[in-house]
C-alpha cells in the first residue's frame, strides 16, 4: 500500500508548456518535500513545505501544500528540457523520523 | 566533494551470494538512512541510525539484511543469500535537521 499517490505517473510535454503534478494521500503529514531524481543518481531536494496552504516558488516551479496537509502539487511554468526527470514527493508524519515517498512522476520535456 | 558517497555504484551478483554496500555520509550529520528503490517506484525506507545506534527498522528489512554504523560515521548494508527480488537501487541519505541529502545509490542486480 502506497501512502502517497502521485499523478500522472508519466508526462511528456513540449518545451514551453505548463504542467502540474499532484501528490495525494489520506494521511496528514507534518511536512512534505519534493525531490527531483536523474537516472542513476539519488533524489535531490527541491523544497520543503510545512504549513497547510503554504505556497513556495522556486524560479519557474510553484509548490503548494494542501490546507489539510494531506496533498501537494508542483506546477512548472514554461517547461524546459532541463526539467526532465523523476519528480518525487515525500511526506514526514508527526513523530516519525523517516520519509514516505510517493510513486513518482516521470517528466519528459521534448525540445 | 563533501556530499554523501556510496560504494560500489553497481553490483552484479548471483543468487545466493552475500553482498555488502558502504555509505559515507556528510561528516557532521549524525543521522543516516537506508532506502530501497525498485524500478518505477519511489524509495522505500529500510532503516536509520542516530550516530551508531540503529533506532528504527522497516518490516522490509528481512533477517537476511543487516546494517551497521560502528563508529557513527560510515555505514554498511549487508544482504545475505541474495534473491532476485533484492535487485534494486539502494540509497543512503544523511541528515542535518530535517533535510535528507542522498547519495548516488548502489544498483544491485541479482542474476
Amino acid at each position: 500500500t502506497q501512502l502517497l499517490e502521485q499523478s500522472p505517473q508519466f508526462l511528456s510535454i513540449q518545451e514551453g508548456e505548463n504542467l502540474t503534478v499532484y501528490c495525494n494521500s489520506s494521511s496528514v503529514f507534518s511536512s512534505l518535500q519534493w525531490y527531483r531524481q536523474e537516472p542513476g543518481e539519488g533524489p535531490v531536494l527541491l523544497v520543503t513545505v510545512v504549513t497547510g496552504g503554504e505556497v513556495k516558488k522556486l524560479k519557474r516551479l510553484t509548490f503548494q501544500f494542501g490546507d489539510a496537509r494531506k496533498d501537494s502539487s508542483l506546477h512548472i511554468t514554461a517547461a524546459q528540457t532541463g526539467d526532465t526527470g523523476l519528480y518525487l514527493c515525500a511526506g514526514r508524519q508527526t513523530g516519525a523520523n523517516n520519509l514516505f515517498f510517493g510513486t513518482g512522476t516521470r517528466l519528459t520535456v521534448i525540445p | 566533494d563533501t556530499g554523501v558517497s556510496q560504494n560500489p555504484r553497481h553490483k552484479i551478483t548471483k543468487r545466493g551470494q552475500n553482498v555488502t554496500f558502504r555509505c559515507d555520509p556528510i561528516s557532521e550529520h549524525n543521522r543516516l538512512y537506508w532506502y530501497r528503490q525498485t524500478l518505477g517506484q519511489g524509495p522505500e525506507f529500510l532503516t536509520y541510525f542516530q550516530n551508531e545506534a540503529q533506532l528504527e527498522k522497516s518490516r522490509l528489512l528481512s533477517d537476511r539484511f543487516s546494517a551497521e554504523r560502528p563508529k557513527g560515521s560510515f555505514s554498511t548494508l549487508e544482504i545475505q543469500r541474495t534473491e532476485q527480488g533484492d535487485s534494486a537501487m539502494y540509497l543512503c541519505a544523511s541528515t542535518q535537521k530535517d533535510t535528507q541529502y542522498f547519495g548516488p545509490g548502489t544498483r544491485l542486480t541479482v542474476l
